[in-house]
């Protein structure tokens, strides 16, 4: 399984795009990436997933290098909502989807 | 639809009891897990249950043992809590098949063992 290497905390500035970068150089071929984060004590959220593209939804973009060994959520207008603990797990599509420790975002006014 | 639901919300034990943590899913998933969350860490991977009738240990099955009820209920049991077992409880449900989907979280179950 590919490992995950994330920075235990990063500040952001309301308004501002925050940049969670994720580390996963051990990633195969048919792995996904997926990005779910946890406000306070809450259920863990899902925010965007992706295979080789680029993607986009409501909440985020997701920007995966060419090589697949890292990525970026990008979140395009921090929030103080979004002051959460975002966790990157690459994954293959079955069924051990484990968690590491995960990034604690600040959003500052 | 409730989507992932867990009971208690919160449970207090004494060491050596046993209980029961119940989750349910309304989603017809196939897939649910059962995951801890000690303070200031990242969620742990106890069980997981790929498909009605499966079961499989994740990375701290120690202490724990689970049944895959049918395919909406996915039930968590401590036969003899330990104060190591303090923390909080989170199961999850996903579907698999053809496509990547992604884990639906309960609100957690409180687990204070004394």
């Amino acid at each position: 399984d590919a490992k995950t290497t994330q920075p235990p905390s990063m500040d952001c500035a309301e308004g501002r795009a925050a940049n969670l970068p994720c580390n996963h150089s051990t990633i195969s071929g048919n792995e996904y990436v997926y990005w779910y984060r946890q406000i306070h004590s809450q259920g863990p959220q899902y925010i965007i997933h992706g295979l080789k593209n680029n993607e986009t939804n409501e909440m985020a973009s997701l920007i995966i290098t060419e090589d697949r060994k890292s990525s970026t959520l990008i979140l395009p207008h921090a929030t103080l909502r979004d002051t959460a603990v975002y966790y990157c797990i690459v994954r293959v599509e079955n069924n051990d989807m484990r968690f590491g420790a995960g990034t604690r975002l600040t959003v500052k006014p | 639809n409730a989507g992932v639901t867990q009971t208690p919300k919160f449970q207090v034990l004494k060491t050596g009891q046993s209980m029961t943590l119940q989750c349910a899913q309304d989603m017809n998933h196939n897939s649910m897990y059962w995951y801890r969350q000690d303070p200031g860490m990242g969620l742990r991977l106890i069980y997981y249950s790929a498909s009605e009738g499966t079961t499989d240990k994740g990375e701290v099955p120690n202490g724990y043992n689970v049944s895959r009820l049918n395919k909406r209920e996915f039930s968590l049991r401590l036969e003899s809590a330990a104060p190591s077992q303090t923390s909080v409880y989170f199961c999850a449900s996903r579907l698999i098949g053809g496509f990547s989907s992604p884990l639906h979280f309960g609100n957690g179950t409180r687990l204070t063992v004394t």
